[in-house]
């Protein structure tokens, strides 16, 4: 089993609508979580990170944690054809390292 | 501005040659790493450092290797051992244990 797993997509949505991208952890205790977005070519970019259980917006994102069943998603409202990208999911478990751990990233197409 | 600083972009290699990339940041981070990326995978650890003259092997450090005589400066030499080279190498730093790394542009390493 993969540590972080992601689904590869490609994710379409039209513009306008709700991304909802998913990942699922291994480590139970990690503790740290961040959402990347990776344009093509280029290097990854912190969206969002989140600490403790619930939702946390910021704009037009909102990343959601799930402690007991393992899971992070972040929601981008408003999808615009810009937000077209790769969406990585990365995990720091409670080791004393500074390590993050990613998925292979979910590509999302907003169709104008 | 305060970033962190990857040259060359791109950097080609000749069989049995070593090469090396810079990665310098101004943002007085303690930690440093090198991810490697291949297409349409997520980011895999080669080393990282937590400290100026320390460092550690990440996932995939076979035919690599780095230095950490600097806290401003990371650089990773890819080794003639290094059999595959070709990727996207991706240098990163973050200033809390538990915090989100900031990458830099990535350098983009082929075989000639």
């Amino acid at each position: 089993q993969k540590e972080v797993e992601q689904n590869s997509g490609p994710l379409s949505v039209p513009e306008g609508a709700i991304a909802s991208l998913n990942c699922t952890y291994s480590d139970r205790v990690s503790q740290s979580f961040f959402w990347y977005r990776q344009y093509s070519g280029k290097s990854p970019e912190l969206i969002m990170s989140i600490y403790s259980n619930g939702d946390k917006e910021d704009g037009r994102f909102t990343a959601q944690l799930n402690k007991a069943s393992q899971y992070v998603s972040l929601l981008i409202r408003d999808s615009q054809p810009s937000d077209s990208a790769t969406y990585l999911c990365a995990v720091r478990g409670m080791d004393s390292s500074y390590k993050l751990i990613f998925g292979s990233g979910t590509r999302l197409l907003v169709r104008p | 501005d305060g970033g962190i600083t990857q040259s060359p972009k791109y950097l080609f290699r000749k069989e049995g040659q070593n090469v090396t990339l810079s990665c310098e940041q101004n943002l007085n981070h303690d930690a440093m790493y090198w991810y490697r990326q291949d297409p349409g995978q997520g980011l895999r650890l080669i080393y990282y450092s937590q400290i100026v003259n320390d460092f550690q092997k990440g996932d995939i450090a076979e035919g690599y290797s780095v230095s950490r005589e600097k806290k401003e400066s990371f650089p990773l030499t890819v080794t003639s051992a290094q059999k595959n080279p070709t990727a996207f190498y991706l240098c990163a730093s973050n200033r809390d244990p538990g915090g989100p790394q900031h990458f830099g542009d990535g350098t983009r390493l082929s075989i000639l």
